[in-house]
């Protein structure tokens, strides 16, 4: 069984650039693709991050994600941030023994 | 549109049974797998259960297994989640998800259900 582990809450100032990490208990981060999931107050998720590294269409270019097997884990860094950007982000791996696993969320403050 | 609308949601008491559904509209429903993921209040996201297309793939947590049962029908572009024997840790927003073909991750989902498990 792996976990995913998300810091609970970050914050910074508008204009300013925020990564969000998620670790992997075990086993590779790279074995299975991470996805990045927003959640705005009393919305669904949506996705802003897939398959690692790739935006949908519609996520600005200031949301990217990446990978590192160093540390075993995957990032999610937003540059030139903006109030619309406070929301919770959870990131969500798979294997096919846990299945899907999400982290335990980070809840994001621009202040 | 891609659109999925789930209902069903409510209280009930433990020990109880709720079925949810999740209608789907503006995409082929039959040619994709479909998810239950839950966020108790004020928690982070869980999954919960997974359907392929066909239904000739079930998934369920741990958490669940023995008590839900996941189940569609193409025909009426639906996707339904049996509940029994339900406790208090049960207690979330529901939130059906389609699994974007070929890969593990969800996209759209529905704006969720809330059902309450309370005596």
């Amino acid at each position: 069984n792996f976990m995913l582990t998300q810091p609970h809450s970050v914050s910074e100032s508008p204009g300013k650039t925020v990564t969000i990490s998620c670790t992997r208990s075990s086993g590779s981060i790279a074995s299975n693709y991470v996805q990045w999931y927003q959640q705005r107050p009393g919305s669904a998720p949506t996705t802003v991050i897939y398959e690692d590294n790739q935006r949908p269409s519609g996520v600005p270019d200031r949301f990217s994600g990446s990978i590192d097997s160093s540390s075993n884990s995957a990032s999610l860094t937003i540059s030139g941030l903006k109030t619309e950007d406070e929301a919770d982000y959870y990131c969500q791996s798979y294997d096919s023994s846990n299945l899907w696993v999400f982290g335990g969320g980070t809840k994001l403050t621009v202040l | 549109e891609v659109q999925l609308v789930e209902s069903g949601g409510g209280l009930v008491k433990p020990g109880g049974s709720l079925r949810l559904s999740c209608a789907a509209s503006g995409f082929t429903f039959s040619s994709y797998s479909m998810n239950w993921v839950r966020q108790a209040p004020g928690k982070g996201l869980e999954w919960v259960s997974s359907i392929s297309s066909s239904s000739s793939y079930i998934y369920y947590a741990d958490s669940v297994k023995g008590r839900f049962t996941i189940s569609r029908d193409n025909a009426k572009n639906s996707l339904y989640l049996q509940m029994n024997s339900l406790r208090a840790e049960d207690t979330a927003v529901y939130y059906c998800a389609r699994e974007i073909t070929g890969t593990k991750w969800f996209d759209p989902w529905g704006q969720g259900t809330l059902v309450t498990v309370s005596s």
